[in-house]
């Protein structure tokens, strides 16, 4: 079945970029029936949607972190991406990546990394 | 954007038990509701989409119902795996959001 992998530095200086990776594998990022998506977590509270991208490249962002954000998406290594600018202590989170399914199932994630951990600070 | 609200926060209860939290969104997302369990350490799980569709592979305890803007998400018999933290999110339109979470206790 499909699996997705997170991976990245675990620690990010304030200012700076954090860029993580998402490893899709027993599936393909090409595949054009879903949507591939970032959310995170900060520490003890709950979960905020970040972006997703589709095979083709077309993105759609949180408005919040659009300013910062680019996700992009490599079909070669079957892989997706995050890059968050001008990072900030409010950034520190756990950040999942997750599948979102076709409309019959609402747009539900129904597969999701283990999540990765990503401290700022200096 | 979309605001969704669950209540209760938290919830303590027994084995056994038949338990209802229930998510209210802002404004109507027809039956764009999915939930999800969240166990600490782990990434949320999906257990419903569509307001009340059961995801492959969850027990039939678990329930849901709603449509517009109030849902409710029913365990008919809480088992010793249940307790955990439980998500709802809207996918009616971006940015998807989700409520604030309901940690069920013992």
């Amino acid at each position: 079945q499909v699996q997705l992998q997170e991976s990245g530095p675990g620690l990010v200086k304030p200012s700076e970029t954090l860029s993580l990776t998402c490893t899709v594998s027993g599936g393909s990022v090409s595949s054009g029936r879903y949507y591939w998506s970032w959310i995170r977590q900060p520490p003890g509270k709950g979960l905020e949607w970040i972006g997703y991208i589709y095979y083709s490249g077309n993105t759609n962002y949180n408005a919040s972190l659009k300013s910062r954000l680019t996700i992009l998406v490599d079909t070669s290594k079957n892989q997706f991406s995050l890059k968050l600018t001008s990072v900030t202590a409010a950034d520190t989170a756990v950040y999942y990546c997750a599948r979102i399914g076709q409309q019959v199932i609402r747009y539900a994630m129904d597969v999701w990394g283990q999540g990765t951990t990503v401290t700022v600070s200096s | 954007d979309i605001q969704m609200t669950q209540s209760p926060s938290s919830l303590s209860a027994s084995v056994g038990d038949r338990v209802t939290i229930t998510c209210r969104a802002s404004q109507s997302i027809s039956n764009y509701l999915i939930w999800y369990q969240q166990k600490p350490g782990k990434a949320p799980k999906l257990l419903i989409y569509a307001a009340s569709s059961l995801q492959s592979g969850v027990p039939s305890r678990f329930s849901g119902s709603g449509s517009g803007t109030d849902f409710t998400l029913t365990f008919s018999s809480l088992q010793p795996e249940d307790f955990a933290t439980y998500y709802c999110q809207q996918s009616y339109s971006t940015p998807y959001t989700f409520g604030q979470g309901t940690k069920l206790e013992i």
